[in-house]
């Protein structure tokens, strides 16, 4: 399957900052989601983004396909941000998504 | 974007017992449910593909005897522990994808939090 780094492992900031997090993965893909999993455990879809760039508010993710990477920025962080943010590509249509250990992130007021 | 529910989101069993968690896709139809299970300050790990009307595909190391699974409908996916022991105490969460988005986006239920006595 495809392997996937995400980094920072963990992240501090201070309310009001800006942050990205990058994912590193090992193959091509057609299928790219970004989670947020709240400290509820309620894994929150972010973006679907294979390739490009796509903005939600304060979110925005561009994946660059052919250098197999993908960014997730956050700007002006707020303490509801915290919780564990996942990057989970796949290639295989249909089938169930593998999760790596993700990014950390804590945001304090 | 489409919704996922669980049911129930918390419960508390004695060792010995069996517990049901179902799973919904409440405003779409999904052929393909997948059930996760995920310990304290780890990652998601898959435990079993769910088709509808066929028999679900578990991954590598989890008892099929142990965690039954049906998934009798479009919009439904239910998980059985049974015989539940402490060690089974975990965070179980079901996810659905969509096809008829023409993304395949998958979407997760709050998940159940199971607790083993």
């Amino acid at each position: 399957g495809i392997q996937v780094e995400q980094s920072p492992p963990d992240l501090i900031l201070q309310e009001g900052a800006n942050s990205t997090l990058r994912c590193n993965f090992s193959d091509s893909v057609n299928n790219l989601q970004w989670f947020h999993q709240n400290p509820w455990g309620q894994l929150i879809n972010l973006f679907y983004i294979p390739s490009g760039t796509k903005q939600n508010g304060r979110l925005s993710a561009t994946t660059v396909a052919t250098e197999r990477y993908s960014l997730l920025y956050i700007s002006s962080s707020q303490t509801t941000d915290s919780g564990v943010y996942f990057c989970v590509p796949s290639n295989q249509a249909g089938t169930a998504l593998i999760f790596g250990k993700g990014t950390t992130l804590s945001v304090s007021s | 974007g489409a919704v996922v529910s669980q049911h129930p989101s918390r419960v508390i069993c004695k060792s010995g017992t069996s517990v049901k968690i179902e799973c919904r896709s409440l405003d779409f139809q999904a052929t393909t449910m997948f059930w996760y299970r995920q310990f304290p300050k780890q990652s998601l790990m898959l435990m079993a593909t769910s088709n509808e009307g066929s028999k679900a595909t578990y991954e590598q190391g989890v008892e099929k005897d142990k965690f039954l699974i049906n998934h009798a409908s479009l919009t439904l996916s239910t998980l059985t522990v049974t015989s539940a022991h402490p060690e089974d105490s975990s965070f179980y969460i079901c996810s659905a994808r969509d096809l008829t988005s023409g993304y395949h986006e998958q979407y997760f239920g709050p998940g159940t939090r199971l607790t083993v006595t």
